[in-house]
């Protein structure tokens, strides 16, 4: 069956500008995490959904991020004013529930490079 | 404030031996410990998990050994094959949120 799915699988972007990114979770997962990965470090999480509950939005770094989840299913990472400091790798992850027993389905993630 | 560690970022092992990978944490209210193996251009996939209530899981030839009292968790793979190759990432959880570790990249060769 089809995995995680996150698009663009890169993006290049002027300092200052907007960006959305795009996550696809498996059919069926009521839970979906975003990570980010910057160079040489680990994953840092930065928000999650569980089904219609209110997101744990604790890991944004700045309220230049926002992220939100239509449906249930598909979600949307939005950067504003982007930074260089916000290059990285950001992964997208899909579980059938909330939960540390569910385990966490990655997609490829998207590389965002900030100029 | 890094809350899991992995103090090796990288590991180099013959085809055959035993690779051993370490983790270390902070938090004692961490109740779940996972592995994650990742290849180039690829998300994270999962490769191993124990509950804070045992001290041992296997799987083939993967075995994760948690000892809560020194905080430590350790990955064995064994016997190591050249496909291995790849980042480790341990994590540790409490309630939904992971909490990953810088990775460690092992290189196995034939």
């Amino acid at each position: 069956g089809a995995g995680v799915s996150q698009s663009p699988s890169n993006k290049v972007t002027e300092k200052g500008k907007d960006v959305e990114l795009r996550c696809d979770p498996i059919s069926g997962h009521t839970a979906l995490y975003w990570y980010r990965q910057s160079l040489g470090q680990g994953l840092e999480f930065l928000i999650y959904f569980q089904g219609n509950s209110a997101p744990d939005k604790s890991g944004l770094p700045s309220d230049r991020f926002s992220a939100e989840r239509t449906g249930g299913s598909v979600s949307t990472l939005t950067i504003q004013r982007t930074q260089q400091e916000d290059s990285a790798v950001y992964l997208c992850a899909s579980s059938w529930r909330w939960g540390l027993t569910y385990e966490q389905y990655f997609g490829p993630g998207t590389r965002l490079t900030v100029t | 404030d890094q809350q899991v560690k992995q103090n090796s970022p990288s590991l180099s092992v013959q085809e055959g031996r035993i690779s051993i990978l370490n983790c270390d944490y902070t938090n004692s209210m961490f109740d779940y410990f996972l592995w994650y193996k990742k290849y180039p251009a690829e998300g994270p996939t999962f490769l191993i998990s124990i509950s804070s209530i045992k001290d041992k899981n296997e799987d083939g030839r993967f075995t994760v050994f948690l000892n809560k009292s020194a905080k430590h968790l350790s990955l064995h793979i064994v016997p190591s094959q050249p496909g291995d190759s790849a980042v480790y990432f341990c994590a540790a959880g409490e309630g939904g949120k992971l909490i990953f570790g810088q990775g460690t990249e092992l290189s196995v060769k034939p």
